[in-house]
Formats: C-alpha cells, structure tokens, sequence
C-alpha cells in the first residue's frame, strides 16, 4: 500500500547541477501535481497534471520542467539548478473535483 | 503572495484555550479543504467544504465555508498538545489547479 512515492529523500546539488525529482502513485489518480514548501510559506504549486499528457504551470513554474510519464509517474526537473531552489518538495495526486490529494514524503533538496 | 492568505501565521496557546484560523482569498473556490500536517511529513486531509455557508464538525474542530466561497475558518474548541501541527487550507480552482494557503503553525502547550 505504498500511495505517493518520491525518490530521493535528501539531495544536496551545487549551482548549476541538473536533476530530476522522480514521483510515483499507485492509486490510478488522473491528477497529479509538485509543490514546493519554504519555511513560513505553506506549500506553492509549481506544476499540475490533470491527467496523462497534459501538464500545466502553476504560481512558480521558473525554473522547472515536468514530464507526465504515464498515468503513474509525474517527474520534476531542475535544469540548472540556483540556491533560490532550496526547498522541500512535495508531490501529490488525487481523482480529480473535491477529491483529497495524497502526498508523498517529500525530497528536502539544497543547492549550495 | 499566494491566492490563499492564512492568519494567524503562528499561534502559541496553553492547553485548554479555544483558537480560530482564518484561510481568505479574492477568488472563489468551487471547493476548499483543511489539512494539518507533521514535521517531515506530507499533510493530511481534515475536512472538504463544498456549499457556501457550509459548517462541519470534527470533535473539537469546527470548519465553516465563507457564504461567497472565498473564504473559511477552523476553530479549536479547548486546543489539546496533540492538536499541535501546521494547518493549511487548499482551495480546489476549475477542478484541477489546487492550491493551498500560507499556513498556521500552532503549538499547544501542556
């Protein structure tokens, strides 16, 4: 019963590094989205999926890409990554309408 | 700034006491939710308010829905140590974009 999968957990890149944050959900959720979450912020929406092959930018899509894979992978990208890039980074689905979303662990990501 | 304003940001009270938090937006929502969630942890779903002028109760917790759907409140009635967490409201926009307020953080102290 594993929900919302987010691989990795810690990541520590410098300036200028490029990775992709990997997320996974194994309830058949057409909606899936990335969040990012700063000390005093709440959580901010950076991209949502609505459903496989659409991708949609949310308040702070600078700096990101996104790949929905297929109906259960929903992939972060951080080209070049700027320690205005520190966050945690919180990924969630759910079916769609007034339905609750689900989250993953998180991945707390530094850039230095 | 965020489409979801929460007030108090932080919130420090003694077991026992009663505490509201506000959750206001210019936009309407067709619906909003309330999560709390645990250091190191993703949040997790208090309630859904769907109507305008909607109340639920969950024990000690009261959410109401603004008339407008612009804005809600979640009250604690005699806040408990384990109520201690940060509480953030989501507001469901177009059915799809999902968004959530700046959150409050509250500690109840024993």
């Amino acid at each position: 019963n594993a929900g919302v999968t987010q691989t990795p957990k810690f990541q520590v890149l410098k300036t200028g590094q490029s990775m992709t944050l990997q997320c996974a959900q194994d309830m058949n959720h057409n909606s899936m989205y990335w969040y990012r979450q700063d000390p005093g912020m709440g959580l901010r929406l950076i991209y949502y999926s609505a459903s496989e092959g659409t991708t949609d930018k949310g308040e702070v899509p600078n700096g990101y890409n996104v790949s929905r894979l297929n109906k259960r992978e929903f992939s972060l990208r951080l080209e070049s990554a700027a320690p205005s890039q520190t966050s945690v980074y919180f990924c969630a689905s759910r079916i769609q309408g007034r339905s609750e979303a689900f989250f993953g662990q998180g991945t707390r990501l530094t850039v230095v | 700034t965020q489409l979801l304003e929460q007030s108090p940001q932080f919130l420090s009270i003694q077991e026992g006491e009663n505490l509201t938090v506000y959750c206001n937006s210019s936009s309407v929502f067709s619906s909003l939710q309330w999560y709390r969630q645990e250091p190191g942890e993703g949040p997790v779903l208090l309630v859904t308010v769907v109507t305008g002028g909607e109340v639920k109760k969950l024990k000690r917790l009261t959410f109401q829905f603004g008339d407008a759907r612009k804005d809600s409140s979640l009250h604690i009635t005699a806040a408990q140590p384990g109520d201690t967490g940060l509480y953030l409201c989501a507001g469901v926009y177009n059915f799809n974009k999902f968004y959530f307020g700046s959150g409050t953080k509250l500690n109840v102290k024993p």
